[in-house]
């Protein structure tokens, strides 16, 4: 099925430890996002990419790093794991031109960090 | 800093009620209003949008209402049905290109028979 994949779907870190998230989309969007959600606190953008090539820090980039790896794939890596970054990271992509498509999002990290 | 502001937390509707759920943002260079539907262990999903040229906009049972004067909008949902129960987050972002979007803090609706 056409969309966003995100793996893993569930993941425990122990603090300190490094882990990567990845996505991958087919729809050939040249817009990629990471958001995390949080219980009242909604949808906070942590990293985007523009286009191939680029990527920008959004509201809550501290502690993360992304990668741009080509078109369909853009990574969110974990350098060193905290358990403030216990969250549900959802990845997104857009065609960014034609807003009124809006986001494709992806099922979901679940991370833990204990 | 909350650019948009979305209440209430938590709706309780009985089938075949109405649904409100209210949003306020500060940014008057916002020109693009979402609303998304999430369902558990789901992401979110575009439900609705509109910008700020039209005052309302219907799809089947959704309807957005935007006041730009006073910087609000809101999402009616009518008729609904327990299949509604879900989390909607309003959202906004300004112009084209890459359309990053700032959400809501989200409003869980549960719809009981």
């Amino acid at each position: 099925n056409a969309g966003v994949t995100q793996t893993p779907k569930f993941q425990v870190l122990k603090t300190g430890q490094s882990m990567t998230l990845q996505c991958a989309q087919d729809m050939n969007h040249n817009s990629m996002y990471w958001y995390r959600q949080d219980p009242g606190m909604g949808l906070r953008l942590i990293y985007y990419s523009a286009s191939e090539g680029t990527t920008d820090k959004g509201e809550v980039p501290n502690g993360y790093n992304v990668s741009r790896l080509n078109k369909r794939e853009f990574s969110l890596r974990l350098e060193s794991a905290a358990p403030s970054q216990t969250s549900v990271y959802f990845c997104a992509s857009s065609e960014g031109g034609t807003p009124s498509y809006g986001y494709t999002f992806g099922s979901g990290t679940r991370l833990t960090v204990v | 800093q909350q650019q948009v502001k979305q209440s209430p937390q938590s709706l309780i509707v009985q089938k075949g009620g109405i649904s409100i759920i209210n949003c306020a943002y500060e940014n008057t260079a916002f020109d693009y209003f979402p609303w998304y539907q999430q369902f558990p262990g789901k992401g979110p999903a575009l439900l609705i949008a509109i910008r700020p040229d039209v005052s309302e906009k219907k799809e089947g049972r959704f309807t957005i209402s935007f006041n730009k004067s006073a910087k609000q909008f809101s999402l009616h949902i009518m008729d609904s049905q327990p299949g509604d129960s879900a989390t909607y987050f309003c959202a906004a972002s300004i112009g084209m290109g890459y359309q990053k979007v700032t959400f809501g803090t989200g409003t869980k609706l549960q719809v009981i028979p």
